[in-house]
């Protein structure tokens, strides 16, 4: 089942126009993490976001996290052609037989489709 | 190598076919990942190896699909008697601890079956 979902399910902007992606989950975390796939390839991940943290920045990437709502949204700033991917938010949630710890078994959302135009 | 490497990069299957996807994760990584991905869809989590021990299968749909990982490096993800519904995506992916973290992907095999 799919736990995280991400909204919009597709985003078309213009390069240089920010992009940002919310994604919601249904139970506790240990951490939240965001993956780009560019099509017919392997997924790259771009940041992780621990629970006891509320945000994060990496180049032009930032990400939020609210626990209390469980969402997060990504933030891209300045976008740019190279960016046209598809991005999936996945939780890793604490396992109940581990004391709370995880190995890190992930759940992704179904992804939001981002096409930036030069 | 340099990365996560998964062979082949597609595969074509008659149904009722036995398929075999080879993973090779980044040398010394000690946590390996397999995911299915449906056309469409975010990945599926589908077994977990901590170094050759299997600890979490839960994710297989069926008891056609077994995974190996005997040495603790490269793994082997097994479908048989393949099925319409296993066309996906298999992809694979590994971490270097044992907790959890950034998870490098290979680029995945396309399955299709007839």
């Amino acid at each position: 089942s799919q736990q995280g979902e991400e909204d919009p399910q597709a985003l078309s902007i213009q390069e240089g126009e920010n992009a940002t992606m919310n994604c919601s989950y249904k139970t506790s975390i240990n951490n939240l993490q965001w993956y780009r796939q560019n099509s017919g390839r392997g997924l790259v991940h771009l940041i992780l976001i621990r629970s006891n943290e509320r945000e994060k920045h990496s180049g032009r990437l930032r990400v939020t996290l609210d626990t209390s709502k469980k969402s997060s949204s990504l933030l891209i700033t300045a976008s740019r052609a190279a960016d046209t991917a598809s991005y999936f938010c996945a939780t890793d949630a604490p396992r109940t037989d581990a004391g709370g710890t995880s190995y890190g078994k992930l759940t992704f959302g179904q992804g939001t489709i981002l096409t930036v135009h030069p | 190598g340099a990365g996560v490497s998964q062979s082949p990069r597609y595969k074509v299957a008659k149904r009722g076919q036995d398929v075999a996807l080879r993973c090779d994760p980044i040398s010394g990584h000690v946590s390996l990942f397999w995911y299915q991905q449906a056309l469409g869809q975010g990945p599926e989590f589908l077994t977990y190896f901590q170094n050759e021990a299997q600890l979490d299968k839960s994710g297989l749909p069926s008891d056609r699909f077994f995974a190996e990982r005997p040495e603790g490096s490269v793994s082997t993800l097994k479908i048989q008697r393949t099925q319409q519904e296993d066309s996906a995506v298999y992809l694979c992916a590994s971490s270097p601890g044992v907790v959890s973290d950034e998870q490098f992907f290979g680029p995945g095999t396309r399955l299709t079956v007839l």
